[in-house]
């Protein structure tokens, strides 16, 4: 059963202090993980897609990492704008399932001044 | 610009009473989703759809149905909408070709 973990649930940074997030994933055959930021009462907004072990991407504060089982989004030196609720998503690799997302519980990250 | 949309934004309904949330999308993708998300579980998925006239089940597909007669619009129908059907929900898209999966602004539904 594909599956994806998040963690932690929530994490307080101030504003400067930088930190990881982790989404550790099970999935039989992975076409791309995904991150996504979602502030409260809004739709999931895009980041990130990671399609294979070793790939970075990066956008301003933000870079994320993948491995076999985890990915790691990384944040260096936050601001208060940067609190939302960051989504890992994966997508297996199978054609009958192209479409299928699952979704982990979010980390509520919030940054303080 | 590209987008999704969703209609209506906010509903408050009655146990039984039928409605259906309608989801739009101007980028000619074939793959649509619907979700729910509930505090504490997170996003899951109900149906998706991967062309006209194709869909499947999600995680969720209990007290739901949804129809692809046009590749642009998705709606999501609850026949005998129940309290525990209470949520936000969002209607997705994606094409072959794109990285992710574009979401709409979601329609907070309360059914009393």
């Amino acid at each position: 059963e594909d599956q994806v973990t998040q963690s932690p649930e929530a994490l307080r940074l101030q504003e400067g202090e930088s930190s990881s997030l982790n989404c550790s994933y099970t999935v039989s055959g992975l076409r791309g993980l995904f991150w996504y930021r979602q502030d409260p009462g809004k739709g999931p907004e895009f980041l990130f897609t990671l399609y294979s072990a070793g790939e970075e991407k990066e956008k301003e504060r933000l870079k994320a990492t993948l491995t076999k089982k985890e990915s790691f989004l990384h944040i260096t030196a936050p601001k208060p704008e940067d609190s939302a609720t960051y989504l890992c998503a994966v997508q297996a690799d199978r054609g009958s399932t192209l479409g299928r997302l699952y979704f982990g519980r979010g980390t509520q990250l919030t940054v303080w001044p | 610009e590209a987008q999704v949309t969703q209609n209506p934004r906010y509903l408050i309904t009655v146990t039984g009473k039928k409605l259906t949330v309608t989801c739009s999308q101007n980028m000619n993708h074939e793959y649509m989703s619907w979700y729910r998300q509930d505090p504490g579980l997170g996003l899951r998925q109900i149906y998706y759809s991967m062309n006209v006239e194709v869909t499947d089940k999600g995680d969720v597909p209990e007290g739901y149905k949804v129809s692809r007669k046009e590749k642009r619009n998705f709606p999501l129908i609850l026949e005998s909408p129940s309290p525990n059907q209470t949520s936000l929900y969002f209607c997705a898209s994606e094409g072959t070709e794109a990285d992710t999966q574009y979401f709409g602004p979601g329609t907070r539904l309360t059914v009393l």
